[in-house]
């Protein structure tokens, strides 16, 4: 049980570039998300999921696209990086249980993206 | 719009000594209220969490006080540890049943021999 995975580590992009930033659970959570994390700023919600075919905005989605074709997979797409994007890049995933909520985010080891 | 305000923004705390973060919010819509912990390089991790019902809840060393008129959460680390070095963020969930946390700006905690 691997929980959630992140891919790349570590990504240097040029202005304009475009990029995929990977992650999958391993736990068949319903609800995933993604969130960048800034010093000074905690960690803002940009995307999130709540079941395959289903994603919805946060309160930071300008220049970021996602999709959920499966349960496993929430992508997070970077259209044209911008300086702006330089950030530390989280995603987690939490199980929503009959009662439709859950208490526990599991975040992955985070993708640290340089935009030059 | 900061819904969550936290303090301070780092902290150094002898070995053995109390810390104490706190967390202010703004509207009372909200049904939990984590802490998360994050080692430097690593994920943020749930340490405890509370929900508006009870006042304190308290689990080994952590504990939190949760005082609902004042719209305010704290997180007190009894004697704590340099292994207790890390970042803390004390966070919100609103609306039961919509996963969204708003996160605090977090807290840099250092503990020194």
């Amino acid at each position: 049980n691997a929980g959630v995975t992140q891919t790349p580590k570590f990504q240097v992009l040029k202005t304009g570039q475009s990029m995929t930033l990977q992650c999958a659970q391993d736990m068949n959570h319903e609800y995933m998300s993604w969130y960048r994390q800034d010093p000074g700023m905690g960690l803002r919600l940009i995307h999130y999921s709540v079941g395959a075919g289903i994603t919805d905005q946060g309160e930071v989605p300008n220049g970021y696209n996602v999709s959920r074709s499966t349960t496993e997979d929430f992508p997070l797409r970077l259209l044209s990086a911008a300086p702006s994007q330089t950030s530390v890049y989280f995603c987690a995933s939490t199980s929503l249980q009959t009662s439709g909520s859950s208490d526990t985010q599991y975040f992955g080891p985070g993708t640290r993206l340089t935009v030059l | 719009q900061q819904q969550v305000k936290q303090s301070p923004q780092s902290l150094i705390v002898q070995k053995g000594g109390i810390s104490i973060i706190n967390c202010a919010y703004e509207n009372t819509a909200f049904d939990y209220f984590p802490w998360y912990q994050q080692f430097p390089g690593k994920g943020p991790a749930l340490l405890i969490a509370i929900r508006p019902d009870v006042s304190e809840k308290k689990e080994g060393r952590f504990t939190i006080s949760f005082n609902k008129s004042a719209k305010q959460f704290s997180l007190h680390i009894m004697d704590s540890q340099p292994g207790d070095s890390a970042t803390y963020f004390c966070a919100l969930r609103a609306n039961f049943g919509n996963e969204k946390l708003t996160f605090g700006t977090g807290t840099r905690l250092t503990i020194i021999p």
